[in-house]
């Protein structure tokens, strides 16, 4: 079956610590991105990827990396720069970066200890 | 400059009855819009999308939504609540004008009641 697989599904992290959320898709979508969900304030856009080894920032980057190195894996740091990092985490994809449909993986949820 | 609005953060149907979850959105250019569904702790599933074509839009178990360019909305109806349609629902639109975004609405927590 084609879909988005993200790992782990629980993440906890101590203080100062980066952590590296996975994001895997097979659906041989060229475009791929990051979500930050916080309670009441829907998504919020972290990092995108139009295309194999090109990414750009979002609406809230800081505190955050990404990689494409691959067209299907998009892996996403937090860093210990992340003032506030304890969120759910979703990756979606999508055919092409354009008014294409997203769709989206599990998610992960990361709590800092 | 492109928003949604959802009308309510909360809303409450008994079992059975129909179910209304309102969007509104605001965009300078032709948008596509969508619902999705979201239960605990999992990821968002598409229920449905406009993408210019027909203004009533049917989707996935049993919801649909009108667009409505002049009230611009595009509200998410169901004739007949079930106990699993209890979720979190977000709209959303999307608008490709030189810079693509998705943009979320703030959700919409559906409660079933028994």
């Amino acid at each position: 079956d084609g879909g988005i697989t993200q790992s782990p599904k629980y993440l906890f992290r101590k203080e100062g610590q980066n952590v590296t959320l996975s994001c895997e898709q097979n659906l041989n979508h060229d475009a791929m991105y990051w979500y930050r969900q916080d309670p009441g304030q829907g998504l919020r856009l972290i990092y995108y990827s139009q295309i194999v080894n090109d990414f750009q920032k979002g609406d809230i980057a800081e505190g955050y990396s990404v990689s494409r190195e691959k067209k299907e894996s998009f892996p996403l740091t937090v860093t210990s720069a992340q003032k506030n990092p304890t969120a759910f985490y979703l990756c979606a994809s999508s055919i092409m970066y354009s008014t294409d449909t997203q769709y989206f993986g599990p998610g992960t949820r990361l709590t800092v200890l | 400059a492109q928003s949604v609005t959802q009308l309510d953060s909360h809303v409450s149907v008994s079992e059975g009855t129909p179910v209304l979850l309102r969007c509104n959105y605001s965009s300078s250019y032709s948008p596509s819009l969508f619902w999705y569904v979201q239960h605990p702790n999992k990821g968002l599933q598409l229920l449905l999308k406009y993408t210019s074509a027909a203004t009533l839009v049917k989707g996935i178990n049993g919801f649909e939504a009108e667009f409505k360019k002049s009230e611009t909305s595009f509200h998410l109806t169901k004739p007949s609540a079930h106990m699993s349609d209890a979720a979190e629902y977000f709209c959303v639109v999307s608008v490709s004008s030189g810079t693509y975004k998705y943009i979320f609405g703030t959700g919409t927590r559906l409660k079933v009641l028994a």
